[in-house]
Order: C-alpha cells, then sequence, then structure tokens
C-alpha cells in the first residue's frame, strides 16, 4: 500500500532552536504534499502546502520565515520550524495523494515540545 | 468560515450499537468526501470515502450516506465495538486529484462502552 512516513515522531528541542521534520512518500511519487497543525482536542488546520520544485503556498496567518517548507524531491518535503517557542508545541502532521485508491494519505505526526 | 460543520463533538455508544456522525459543508464545488478515525498520538487514518455521483457507499461495517441537494453527508458505524472509541473526522475538498487541501470538520470523539 501507499505510505507517507514522517520523522521523528516526537522531538523536544530548547527555545531559540531549529527542529526539522521530515515526511517521505514510499512506494509512491507526491508532487504535492501538505502540512497540518493539530492543537490537543483540535482539528487539523492546514498550514501549508508544498510543491515539488516550488515555492510552498502559505495558509493565512502562518509564517512563512519560521515554517519553512522545501519539496526538493518527488518523495520529500521537509518543514523546519526556526527559532521555535513553546507556542509552536503541538502536533505536526504531514499528507500526500498517492491516488483514488488509497485517497489522502496521513503520515503518522510528529509531536513537538518547545521548553 | 466553517466550511465543514460536524456534529456531534461527542458520542458516546453501546457495544453493538449503531454510531452516526454527521457533517454539512457550504461549498458546492467540493467533489470528495473521505472519513478519517484519528487515534491519540497518531495520524488520521482514511476509513471510507465518498464521491457526488453517489448516494451511499459501504465498507464493512461503516457506511457514509451522501445528500447531494442538502449538502449534507453521514458516517454510520454499525455493530460499534470498543475498538472503534477514537476521534472521526468529516472533510471535503473540490479535487480528489491530490491538488487541493482537506477542509476538515471540528471532529467527533467517540467512545463506545462494553
Amino acid at each position: 500500500g501507499a505510505v507517507v512516513s514522517q520523522h521523528p515522531s516526537w522531538v523536544i528541542c530548547k527555545s531559540g532552536t531549529s527542529v526539522k521534520i521530515e515526511c517521505r512518500s514510499l512506494d509512491f511519487q507526491a508532487t504535492t504534499m501538505f502540512w497540518y497543525r493539530q492543537f490537543p482536542k483540535q482539528s487539523l488546520m492546514l498550514m501549508a502546502t508544498s510543491n515539488e520544485g516550488s515555492k510552498a503556498t502559505y495558509e493565512q496567518g502562518v509564517e512563512k520565515d519560521k515554517f519553512l517548507i522545501n519539496h526538493a524531491s518527488l518523495t520529500l518535503s521537509t518543514l523546519t520550524v526556526t527559532s521555535a517557542h513553546p507556542e509552536d508545541s503541538s502536533f505536526y502532521i504531514c499528507s500526500a495523494w498517492p491516488g483514488d485508491n488509497y485517497g489522502y494519505t496521513f503520515g503518522s505526526g510528529t509531536r513537538l515540545t518547545v521548553v | 468560515q466553517q466550511q465543514v460543520k460536524q456534529s456531534p463533538q461527542s458520542l458516546i455508544v453501546q457495544k453493538g450499537g449503531i454510531s452516526i456522525i454527521n457533517c454539512a459543508y457550504e461549498n458546492t464545488a467540493f467533489d470528495y468526501f473521505p472519513w478519517y478515525q484519528q487515534f491519540p498520538g497518531k495520524g488520521p487514518a482514511l476509513l471510507i470515502a465518498i464521491r457526488p455521483d453517489v448516494s451511499e457507499k459501504k465498507e464493512g461495517r461503516f457506511t457514509i450516506s451522501f445528500n447531494k441537494s442538502a449538502k449534507q453527508f453521514s458516517l454510520h458505524i454499525m455493530d460499534s465495538q470498543p475498538g472503534d472509541s477514537a476521534t472521526y473526522f468529516c472533510a471535503a475538498t473540490p479535487g480528489g486529484a491530490g491538488s487541493y487541501q482537506l477542509t476538515f470538520g471540528k471532529g467527533t470523539k467517540l467512545s463506545v462502552i462494553p
């Protein structure tokens, strides 16, 4: 089946440091990947749409200089949280579309805690 | 503006019962409607999805009912089991080819009690 692999599953970092989250499509190529953020007991909110070989499209209110997205290949998109602060602590999830048989497939998520 | 409204926010069902979650949408351009199941600390997993050309789709114990004129769709879980206890999200998108993002409902926390 089509799998979206996300790494790391959890990370703790100090305030002011940067953290990189990887999202890989296994067994399929993903021209487009989506990055979501989810706060406890809330729904998924789209942060940005990542397009291979071009700049990401950010949702209103999402700081593109803080959340850097790189989609350098058809199987890898990365989200870097720069100068992280405690308010950036959240659950980050990526998604891609392997095709009609699978629908939008999500990674397992990354729990970021900034201390 | 919330484009997909989901209810109820929480639901308690006895084992063996039917769980019903409803969603309503506003954007008539939506043409792909999936349901996701999410366990704590995990990413959402696709349960079942439907397109507007059919009014119902069944996969195992899960059924989607779709009413295009009312712009509503619902998830029915038959013979609910404690293992079904999770948060369920409805979603919608204007394109099923992966180019557009999903718009999610706020979620329903389902608890199935023995």
